[in-house]
């Protein structure tokens, strides 16, 4: 079965700080991965996506994951936090090389405050 | 702005009524999925459909069910609701129906239940 655990509810870290949200994954053969932001009262958007190739993966507003495939983590970082960072983010895991259906497994969500 | 429209944007009704939301993929996406979001359950996977045929089933209930029509637009129909159907309700799109995907999201409709 497909999943993904994000390990921590909340983060918090100073505006200016590199930050980090954690994802790991449970699929059996290769992941496609994705990470999600939702601001307030507004629908999810799209942040990057690993397929295949490079382990690192640059996506929109400044943000980056790392794939690491022995450690089956899909971390989400930012080198320096914005107060507008701020909203809950989503790691997900599509199921479509192991079942052939392309809806998205999500975790739990990750709030994160980045504090001025 | 994705380019998914969802409507309507609020949703207030009682138990044991039915009602419809309805969805506009973005333009060329021939996918559409329906997520409910919900505090208990987090986001989980309804329904998606492709190209007017339904692809894929996930935890979607006997009384909720979906269509999407020859212009690619989408409706979901919840009935005989309960007070635990309140949720926000999530359409996504996407250009086909395979992994590398990207789903775009909609807004969402709030439903409450009351």
């Amino acid at each position: 079965a497909q999943s993904v655990a994000q390990p921590e509810d909340q983060v918090n870290v100073a505006e200016g700080n590199p930050l980090t949200v954690k994802c790991t994954y449970s699929v059996s053969g290769n992941p496609y991965l994705f990470w999600y932001v939702q601001y307030p009262n507004r629908g999810l958007q799209f942040l990057l996506k690993y397929i295949t190739g490079d382990n690192l993966v640059k996506g929109s507003y400044g943000f980056e994951a790392e794939f690491n495939k022995s450690q089956t983590s899909f971390h989400l970082k930012k080198p320096s936090a914005l107060v507008s960072d701020s909203a809950l983010y989503f790691c997900a895991v599509s199921p479509f090389i192991q079942t052939g259906a392309n809806n998205l497994f999500f975790g739990t969500g990750t709030r994160l405050t980045v504090i001025p | 702005d994705s380019g998914v429209t969802q409507t309507p944007k609020h949703l207030i009704t009682a138990t044991g009524q039915r009602v419809t939301l309805r969805c506009s993929p973005r333009s060329g996406d021939l996918s559409v999925y329906w997520y409910q979001q919900s505090l208990d359950q987090g986001l989980q996977f309804l329904i998606q459909y492709y190209n007017g045929e339904e692809r894929a089933k996930g935890n979607i209930l006997e009384r909720f069910s979906a269509q999407q029509f020859p212009d690619l637009h989408s409706e979901l129909n919840l009935s005989s609701l309960e007070l635990g159907d309140s949720a926000l309700y999530f359409c996504a799109s996407s250009v086909e129906s395979i992994g590398t995907d990207t789903q775009y999201f909609g807004p969402g409709t709030r439903l409450t239940v009351l």
